[in-house]
């Protein structure tokens, strides 16, 4: 079954405010990969993080791997409407289990 | 350059119809292959990967199946279509290990009536 969790599955924010989610998994992950999902489309590659506590930016988003290697977060700073959609967490190797997403909802 | 294709993009079927959806995926050989769906509003539930040609694993039990027939090719596929069925069909592919990307289909969007 599912082993990897996220939180929050909704959040809704005023554009320019901050947005946080965070994956969690049950065991140690060899590495974490998200993705974004736009309204009506389908999911599209992010970033992976391998390393335990690494941290990688990409512009106004920020994605860290914890020093157990057992969670992960996605933060954007200052949000903005293209922002709108559903990001993911995946890992579990072959299988790539992904988590059950956190819909980002944008008020402008 | 890689591509995946999946289709239709677009379905309504009736309860208790049989089900074929196809994805085939080109420029790559040997990929590790996915099926998901996406109740609306939901996350990813992973139905069936496949690893190999005839390899298939599944995730979920229920009244869905997978083939593997050829080496890019992956179908899922139903005999009798229940109203739970509903919902977002994926097909992704990445290359044979555990550390690289994943590229999705366009989806096909199933409507059980």
């Amino acid at each position: 079954g599912q082993q990897v969790m996220q939180i929050p599955q909704y959040q809704h924010v005023q554009e320019g405010e901050d947005f946080t989610t965070y994956c969690n998994s049950s065991t140690t992950l060899s590495n974490i990969q998200w993705y974004k999902q736009r309204p009506g489309g389908h999911p599209v590659f992010l970033i992976q993080l391998v390393k335990s506590g690494e941290v990688k930016k990409q512009k106004r988003l920020t994605f860290q791997f914890g020093e157990a290697k057992k969670n992960s977060s996605l933060h954007i700073t200052a949000t903005q409407t293209t922002d709108v959609g559903t990001y993911f967490c995946a890992g579990r190797a072959q299988k790539l289990v992904f988590g059950q997403g956190t819909r980002l909802t944008i008020n402008p | 350059s890689q591509t995946i294709h999946q289709w239709p993009a677009t379905l309504v079927q009736p309860v208790g119809s049989p089900l074929s959806l196809e994805c085939t995926v080109e420029g790559t050989s040997n990929p590790n292959l996915y099926w998901y769906r996406q109740a609306a509003g939901r996350g990813l539930q992973l139905l069936f990967y496949s690893v190999g040609i005839g390899q298939i694993s599944s995730e979920v039990p229920q009244n869905l199946s997978a083939s593997r027939p050829q080496d890019r090719q992956f179908i899922l596929s139903s005999k009798k279509l229940l109203l739970s069925d509903s919902g977002f069909y994926l097909c992704a592919w990445r290359a044979g290990t555990s550390t690289t990307e994943a590229f999705f289909g366009q989806g096909t969007r199933l409507t059980v009536v």
